[in-house]
């Protein structure tokens, strides 16, 4: 299996650009989590999906910031529009419910929004 | 609701020396807990994970954690560092009950190892 796949590696855009970030977890799982990752922050929970219907997106920061799963192998995180303090790496993880085997994540996406 | 407490915030040690990372819950039912490492600039990946049966679990490069019930703890332990542990370390627990296996995670230890 390949793992989770996050594309980009590495995004640049500037300010007030939309942004939108994938993720196509393994295959089998059912769960997919975007996380954010900070210096300041840590990692942050996002939003997670439980068979492609979003459970919990409390974390979510603002309503500039969406996520979709349409089917259970693809997922996106959207931004619009991106401000310099979205800047962060995002990961998204996924998982096989039930049975607590923990999270597969991704390489992770550098967003930098200048 | 569930909780991690990673004592230390960054933790240096010396190559060969022991490394311990301290873990402590907050769990109202039966915890399911882990251990995750990221190197720069990657993901995070898996180390080692408690879920039932023998308390004493090891993990992947030589590390192991054991649970402790009474003392809400699942501290990482490795005999001799190595340069390559250089990392982040963190602590992570879950449940049967939370929802899509739902992980809450610590701040993290980061790991300086010196020569």
């Amino acid at each position: 299996d390949a793992g989770v796949i996050q594309s980009p590696r590495h995004e640049v855009t500037e300010m007030g650009q939309e942004v939108t970030l994938r993720c196509k977890p393994i295959s089998g799982h059912n769960s997919l989590f975007w996380y954010r990752q900070t210096m300041m922050r840590g990692l942050e929970l996002l939003i997670y999906f439980n068979n492609n219907v979003p459970i919990d997106d409390s974390g979510m920061p603002e309503d500039r910031f969406s996520a979709k799963m349409p089917n259970a192998s693809f997922s996106t995180l959207k931004i619009q529009p991106s401000e310099p303090r979205d800047s962060a790496v995002y990961f998204c993880a996924s998982s096989y419910v039930p049975g607590n085997y923990g999270y597969t994540f991704g390489s992770g996406t550098r967003l930098t929004v200048v | 609701a569930q909780s991690v407490t990673q004592l230390g915030s960054h933790v240096s040690v010396s190559e060969g020396a022991l490394v311990l990372l301290r873990c402590n819950y907050s769990s109202s039912v039966p915890p399911y807990l882990f251990w995750y490492v990221q190197y720069p600039n990657q993901g995070l990946q898996l180390l080692l994970k408690y879920t039932t049966g023998a308390t004493l679990v090891k993990g992947i490069n030589g590390f192991e954690a054991e649970f402790k019930k009474s003392e809400t703890s699942f501290h990482l332990t490795k005999p001799s560092a190595h340069m390559s542990d250089a990392a982040e370390y963190f602590c992570a627990v879950s449940s049967v009950k939370a929802a899509g296996n739902k992980l809450t995670f610590g701040g993290g230890t980061r790991v300086l190892v010196k020569p």
